[in-house]
C-alpha cells in the first residue's frame, strides 16, 4: 500500500527557534498533501492543504506566517513552525492524497515539544 | 460544510463480542466515506472506504461498513473482535472534488479485554 513518511518523529526545541518537519510520499506522487494537528484524546484538526507548486490553503485560525508550508515536489511537503512557543507543542501529522485512488494516506506523525 | 458525528467516545468489549461503531455525516451532496484506525503508538491507517457501488464494503482485518444513504450513516462492524483490535477508530468524509479535504469525526476508542 501507499506509504507516507515523516521526519523527524520527535523533536524538542527551545522557545523562539524554528522547526522543520518533512512529509514524503514514498511510492506515489502527491499533488496534494495535508497538515494536521492532533491534541491528546482528540481528533485531527486540519491546519492547511498543500498543493505542489502553489501556495498552501490555511484553515481558519491557523497563522500562515507561523506555520510555513512548502510543497516543492510531487513527493515532498515541509511544515516549518517558526518562532515556536510552548503552546505549539503538539502532534503534527501529514497526509498525502493519492490521486489515482482519491485516498489520503497518513504519515506516522511528529511529536513537537517546545520548552 | 461537512460534519461527522461518532456516537460513542469509548467502547469496551470482551473478545469475541460483536462490534458496531456508529458514524453519521452531514453533507448535502455526494460524499466519499472512510474509516481509519489508529493503533496505540502507531499512525492512522485506512481500514476501508466507500466511493460508490455496493453499499456494504469490506475492509482489512474482518471489518466491514454499510453506507445507508437515507440515514446519512456509515457504521463500522466486525462480527467478533480480538484483543488486537484495541485502537481508536475515526470516521471521515470528503466531497469527491477539489482538494478532497477530509472531515473527521472525534473518534471512538475501542478497548477489547481478553
Amino acid at each position: 500500500g501507499a506509504v507516507v513518511s515523516q521526519h523527524p518523529s520527535r523533536v524538542i526545541c527551545k522557545s523562539g527557534t524554528s522547526v522543520k518537519i518533512e512529509c514524503r510520499s514514498l511510492d506515489f506522487q502527491a499533488t496534494t498533501m495535508f497538515w494536521y494537528r492532533q491534541f491528546p484524546k482528540q481528533s485531527l484538526m486540519l491546519m492547511a492543504t498543500s498543493n505542489e507548486g502553489s501556495k498552501a490553503t490555511y484553515e481558519q485560525g491557523v497563522e500562515k506566517d507561523k506555520f510555513l508550508i512548502n510543497h516543492a515536489s510531487l513527493t515532498l511537503s515541509t511544515l516549518t513552525v517558526t518562532s515556536a512557543h510552548p503552546e505549539d507543542s503538539s502532534f503534527y501529522i501529514c497526509s498525502a492524497r493519492d490521486r489515482s485512488t482519491d485516498t489520503q494516506y497518513f504519515g506516522p506523525g511528529t511529536r513537537l515539544t517546545v520548552l | 460544510a461537512q460534519s461527522v458525528s461518532q456516537h460513542n467516545h469509548h467502547v469496551i468489549l470482551s473478545e469475541a463480542a460483536s462490534l458496531e461503531l456508529g458514524c453519521n455525516y452531514s453533507y448535502g451532496g455526494t460524499v466519499n466515506l472512510f474509516w481509519y484506525v489508529q493503533y496505540p503508538g502507531q499512525h492512522l491507517q485506512l481500514l476501508l472506504k466507500y466511493f460508490s457501488g455496493d453499499p456494504l464494503v469490506k475492509g482489512i482485518k474482518g471489518f466491514e461498513a454499510e453506507f445507508i444513504k437515507s440515514k446519512f450513516s456509515f457504521n463500522l462492524r466486525k462480527p467478533s473482535v480480538q484483543w488486537s483490535d484495541t485502537a481508536e477508530y475515526f470516521c471521515a468524509v470528503n466531497a469527491p472534488s477539489g482538494y478532497s479535504t477530509l472531515t473527521f469525526g472525534k473518534g471512538t476508542m475501542l478497548l477489547v479485554s481478553p
